[in-house]
């Protein structure tokens, strides 16, 4: 099956710092989506992606459906304490099986 | 409006006992999945219902594990017998329709096999 590649693996930054991760496929994708997962819950959706080059926001989020269909970039601004947790970028595999990447750990200090 | 139910959130069995998780979709939604998440690593579908019936069961090892959703509305996993490799989470989701790619997730049972 396709696989999801997420990167940086994990990140430790400053609160307030600006925070920007991706996530890149070798296979075209038509929809991305993005989720969070706190420890001990599930994913919750933060934002879904329909059209290459498209750029959505969702309060300090934003993600981006990159041109090429292979790749999407998510992008927190300010981040505070309470952005700590796994982010996981997600498509289509086929029909609407989702594939997900292995995620990004977010760490914020106060 | 509720989100998805699970229970139990934690489970902890010897290997080669049987175990079974329970999950209640967001209602009116038609479409249910059960993923697995091992630690590390983002969730992998394991079975896909729309109502009643399976959609994909591609990943689901059959020989040990089962799904069912009988009146198209909450569902149940079972492992029967279980390895120390089921470890893991097991995430329910569910959508409102079968094309609708943003899928809502339950908080997961954690099982643990020892």
């Amino acid at each position: 099956g396709q696989q999801l590649n997420q990167s940086p693996q994990s990140m430790f930054i400053q609160e307030g710092e600006d925070v920007s991760m991706n996530c890149t496929s070798s296979s075209i994708f038509n929809t991305w989506l993005w989720y969070k997962q706190d420890p001990g819950e599930g994913p919750v959706l933060l934002i879904a992606l329909y059209k290459a080059g498209e750029l959505t926001s969702n309060g300090r989020l934003t993600a981006q459906f990159g041109i090429t269909r292979k790749d999407s970039f998510l992008n927190i601004s300010a981040s505070i304490p309470s952005d700590v947790g796994i982010y996981f970028c997600a498509g289509p595999e086929y029909g609407n099986k989702l594939v997900f990447g292995a995620g990004t750990i977010l760490r914020v200090k106060s | 409006e509720a989100g998805v139910a699970q229970s139990p959130r934690y489970k902890i069995i010897e290997k080669r006992q049987s175990v079974a998780f329970w999950c209640n979709p967001i209602s009116g939604h038609a479409t249910l999945y059960w993923y697995q998440q091992i630690l590390g690593q983002g969730p992998k579908l394991l079975i896909q219902f729309q109502n009643n019936g399976v959609v994909d069961d591609s990943q689901l090892p059959k020989d040990r594990f089962s799904a069912e959703r009988l009146k198209g509305v909450d569902s149940t996993l079972k492992i029967q017998p279980a390895k120390l490799e089921d470890s893991a989470v097991y995430l329910c989701a569910s959508s409102s329709r079968l094309d609708a790619y943003e899928q809502y997730f339950g908080p997961g049972t954690r099982l643990t096999v020892t």
